[in-house]
């Protein structure tokens, strides 16, 4: 099972910061947090993943709480193109490194 | 080439027939993942190679389901006896051990 609660859906104005959370309560301290989007008929692509500390890319920004327990990936300029399903991951450090995807968010860019 | 790739991208078979799908990984991937995704839901893992050895099949549905990697690069999944509930999008993902997989686009099977 998923290790991970998203909020089914959002919306973003264009051009503004679309700000997707998610909830890891059950985290381990090996376990990173990945982030993946699926655009319509397409295959999952990979945004961003991080541990403890915060990241950034060029595509998008991770924020993960002092206390692991939740994260926010930010798009910092939503464009019409980040409409997608986002799907928010666990994965430990070593081991099985498969991907458990959960449900995600659906974000929806408005013109 | 740059990216996975899969083929075919669309199959379409009858009820009971047998199916092979193949993915050309990225050159040089080592881990190998395959996944189901059924219509408006996320993608499920199936199974999970590290060069030729298949480390995890716990995801594979039935033993209809087999999977395989004989040299440790193309893999071919195959599905014996297909039914309805077969249909989906099947993707495939490889990376180099740790890292970030990287998913082709899918190959979307139609039972009818």
């Amino acid at each position: 099972d998923a290790k991970t609660t998203q909020p089914p859906s959002m919306d973003c104005a264009e051009g503004r910061a679309a700000n997707l959370p998610c909830n890891h309560s059950t985290i381990s301290g090996n376990e990173y947090v990945y982030w993946y989007r699926q655009i319509h008929s397409q295959g999952p692509q990979y945004i961003i993943h991080g541990l403890k500390n915060n990241e950034t890319n060029e595509m998008a920004s991770l924020i993960i709480t002092e206390d692991r327990k939740s994260s926010t990936l930010i798009l910092p300029h939503a464009t019409l193109r980040d409409t997608a399903v986002y799907y928010c991951i666990v994965r430990p450090l070593w081991g099985n490194e498969k991907l458990t995807f959960g449900t995600g968010t659906r974000l929806t860019i408005i013109p | 080439g740059a990216g996975v790739s899969q083929s075919p991208r669309y199959k379409v078979a009858k009820r009971g027939q047998d199916v092979a799908l193949r993915c050309d990984p990225i050159s040089g991937h080592v881990s190998l993942f395959w996944y189901q995704q059924a219509l408006g839901q996320g993608p499920e893992f199936l199974t999970y190679f590290q060069n030729e050895a298949q480390l995890d099949k716990s995801g594979l549905p039935s033993d209809r389901f087999f999977a395989e990697r004989p040299e440790g690069s193309v893999s071919t999944l195959k599905i014996q006896r297909t039914q309805q509930e077969d249909s989906a999008v099947y993707l495939c993902a490889s990376s180099l051990v740790g890292l970030a997989p990287f998913f082709g686009p899918g190959t979307r099977l139609t039972v009818l």
